[in-house]
């Protein structure tokens, strides 16, 4: 267990629908960050989040957005789902002046 | 701009050979240079990172500045080495504005 929380673990949705991904970082760790890996693209960073505020966007589409709430949790939420949303999501996280990335086991989205 | 290169996306070598998985970056400051490894596409697991100069699990890396590179080598592959491994480079030296930029990746193979 890496301290790194990351629900679902699997999810399977259908085109047009919309889902919401949560992630628990690491206790003391203020920063979030999510990725989407697929299998053409890699690992994509998306959005990163520090202690509340967004500080940094990536490649991420417009129908995605993301928060992060006082308790420092993170959710993604993901819309008008296409077919090639599908991918692994994963959420990292890193405590402020310390070197090295936490990162979740994925929720793994299969959009049909 | 920050780039990670990884020029082998497949490298196959026999159990107890050698075995060095290359990286090159560009980036105009300090970097911070990291080793991911991704056994199944599970949880992305930090190997290395350049400033602890640890080993683990028999590999080693070295940032040589002058090249830019940071290649992941270790003397006598293990067929439990079979995975995906993902370089990376961190631009923020642990402040609040940081993200990770990884390589494409190499999917290594070892072997019996």
């Amino acid at each position: 267990d890496s301290g790194v929380t990351q629900t679902p673990k699997h999810l399977i949705t259908a085109t047009g629908q919309r889902v919401t991904l949560r992630c628990s970082p690491r206790s003391g760790d203020l920063s979030v960050y999510w990725y989407q890996q697929s299998l053409d693209q890699g690992l994509q960073f998306l959005i990163q989040y520090y202690n509340g505020e967004e500080r940094a966007k990536g490649n991420i589409l417009e129908r995605f957005s993301a928060q992060q709430f006082p308790d420092l949790h993170s959710e993604l939420n993901l819309s008008s789902l296409e077919l090639g949303d599908s991918a692994l999501y994963f959420c990292a996280s890193r405590r402020q002046g310390k070197s090295g990335y936490t990162f979740g086991s994925g929720t793994r989205l299969t959009v049909v | 701009a920050q780039r990670v290169t990884q020029p082998e996306k497949l490298l196959s070598v026999f159990k107890g050979a050698p075995v060095e998985l290359k990286c090159n970056y560009s980036y105009s400051g300090s970097p911070e240079l990291f080793w991911y490894v991704q056994y199944s596409r599970q949880r992305l697991q930090l190997l290395l990172r350049h400033i602890s100069r640890e080993s683990i699990k028999g590999f080693t890396a070295d940032l040589n500045k002058g090249e830019t590179s940071f290649h992941l080598k270790k003397p006598f592959a293990q067929e439990e080495d079979s995975a995906m491994y993902y370089c990376a480079l961190s631009t923020d030296r642990g402040s609040t504005l940081g993200r990770l930029y990884f390589g494409r990746g190499t999917q290594l193979t070892v072997w019996p």
